[in-house]
């Protein structure tokens, strides 16, 4: 069964815009949430995470996240589109003996001038 | 401090070669991983090491052997390779199981 799913492959959003990618997991356990960024030909970069705690997530670069249990989703929000926020994003989730992770299929983000 | 760092970044087999991809780390991390990511199925785990010494499969083992030579290093073999395995390869590694993973910058396998 799938525990990540990530909607959209692909999303384009004008500078200046806000942005909003889709997350969601399956877990009958409580999970930790994470977000990454891959830039072209590198290795993927943490963005943020939800262990336990506060439900809405700050990281790096503006971007932020809020676990909804309810919804079992982990969107990724940032107010305000910048060109340098073109990359492809993961998002993954660790649970019960927390030894595997499991990623989504990732999501482009294009920013248009 | 490198974090972790992986060679080659670029390889091309035949169909049936073998070769080893290298990987080490060097942030003191516990637990280490191999991914391959492919167009369209984001990240997909192939084996991983909780600690030195232990070595487990993930998702997509077959055609693969790995080999945790010590806390830093964990090896990723193919023994004979097929152009299935052409894909990029990641490895990652982290301080305990639930932590975020630190990966490296990947190399590029194709098999022709």
């Amino acid at each position: 069964a799938q525990s990540v799913t990530q909607l959209g492959s692909h999303v384009s959003v004008s500078e200046g815009a806000l942005v909003l990618l889709r997350c969601n997991y399956s877990s009958s356990v409580p999970p930790y949430l994470f977000w990454y960024v891959q830039y072209p030909n590198q290795g993927l970069q943490l963005l943020l995470k939800y262990t336990t705690g506060a439900t809405l997530v700050k990281g790096i670069n503006g971007f932020e996240a809020e676990f909804k249990k309810s919804e079992t989703s982990f969107h990724l929000t940032k107010p305000s589109a910048h060109m340098s926020d073109a990359a492809e994003y993961f998002c993954a989730v660790t649970k019960g003996n927390f030894n595997k992770f499991y990623f989504g299929s990732g999501t482009k983000l294009n920013v248009k001038p | 401090n490198a974090g972790v760092t992986q060679t080659p970044k670029f390889q091309v087999l035949k169909t049936g070669q073998s070769m080893t991809l290298q990987c080490a780390q060097d942030m003191n991390h516990n637990s280490m991983y191999w991914y391959r990511q492919d167009p369209g199925m984001g990240l997909r785990l192939i084996y991983y090491s909780a600690s030195e010494g232990t070595t487990d499969k993930g998702e997509v083992p077959n055609g693969y052997n790995v080999s945790r030579l010590n806390k830093r290093e964990f090896s990723l073999r193919l023994e004979s390779a097929a152009p299935s395995q052409t894909s990029v390869y990641f490895c990652a590694s982290s301080d305990r199981a639930r932590d975020e993973q630190y990966f490296g910058p990947g190399t590029r396998l194709t098999v022709t």
